[in-house]
């Protein structure tokens, strides 16, 4: 089958901790994103990544990372200088250079103890 | 500052009623808007799309509205059921570019 897969689907991590999150998509997409969800807030733009090797900052990048070394995957890794990083995290991909549908992952929610 | 704005923040409809959300955005690079239906732990699903060169796209008993000169698009879900009762978001798309959504309304349809 077809589509995109975040793991785990929930995490549980310690204050000071660095925590990757994993998405993998097997649509051949070329772009791919990162949201975050909180209630009342929507969906808000932390990354994304049009091609492999090149990704742009979104709209609440600060205390986050990622990478895209290859097509199918774009790893999200929360660091310890994220203040708030308890939330609900939504990747998605789209085919890419033309505007048209993106197709989310069921998402990780991810939990600061 | 979001880029899609998105009215209500919530809404109750009677069984059989016309749910409507509403959408305004001020990018006019935008091409593409889609609205998104998402269930309790769960991610988006695309529920129907249009582009700006149509002002009305209905796909069963959703309906998208489309006014290009106000900068406005609505969904209209017609005989609304208690399974339509979700969370919906409107989005924007520049062409290839990233992908913006509305701050999205709770949806609750009572039987």
């Amino acid at each position: 089958d077809g589509g995109i897969t975040q793991s785990p689907k929930y995490l549980f991590r310690k204050e000071g901790q660095n925590v990757t999150l994993s998405c993998e998509q097997n649509l051949n997409h070329d772009a791919m994103y990162w949201y975050r969800q909180d209630p009342g807030q929507g969906l808000r733009l932390i990354y994304y990544s049009q091609i492999v090797n090149d990704f742009q900052k979104g709209d609440i990048a600060e205390g986050y990372s990622v990478s895209r070394e290859k097509k199918e995957s774009f790893p999200l890794t929360v660091t310890s200088a994220q203040k708030n990083p308890t939330a609900f995290y939504l990747c998605a991909s789209s085919i890419g250079g033309v505007s048209t549908e993106a197709f989310f992952g069921q998402g990780t929610r991810l939990t600061v103890v | 500052q979001q880029q899609v704005k998105q009215s209500p923040q919530s809404l109750i409809v009677q069984k059989g009623g016309i749910s409507i959300i509403n959408c305004a955005y001020e990018n006019t690079a935008f091409d593409y808007f889609p609205w998104y239906q998402q269930f309790p732990g769960k991610g988006p699903a695309l529920l129907i799309a249009i582009r700006p060169d149509v002002s009305e796209k209905k796909e069963g008993r959703f309906t998208i509205s489309f006014n290009k000169s106000a900068k406005q698009f609505s969904l209209h879900i017609m005989d609304s059921q208690p399974g339509d009762s979700a969370t919906y978001f409107c989005a924007a798309m520049e062409y290839g570019n990233k992908l913006v959504f509305g701050a999205g309304t709770i949806l609750r349809v009572k039987s």
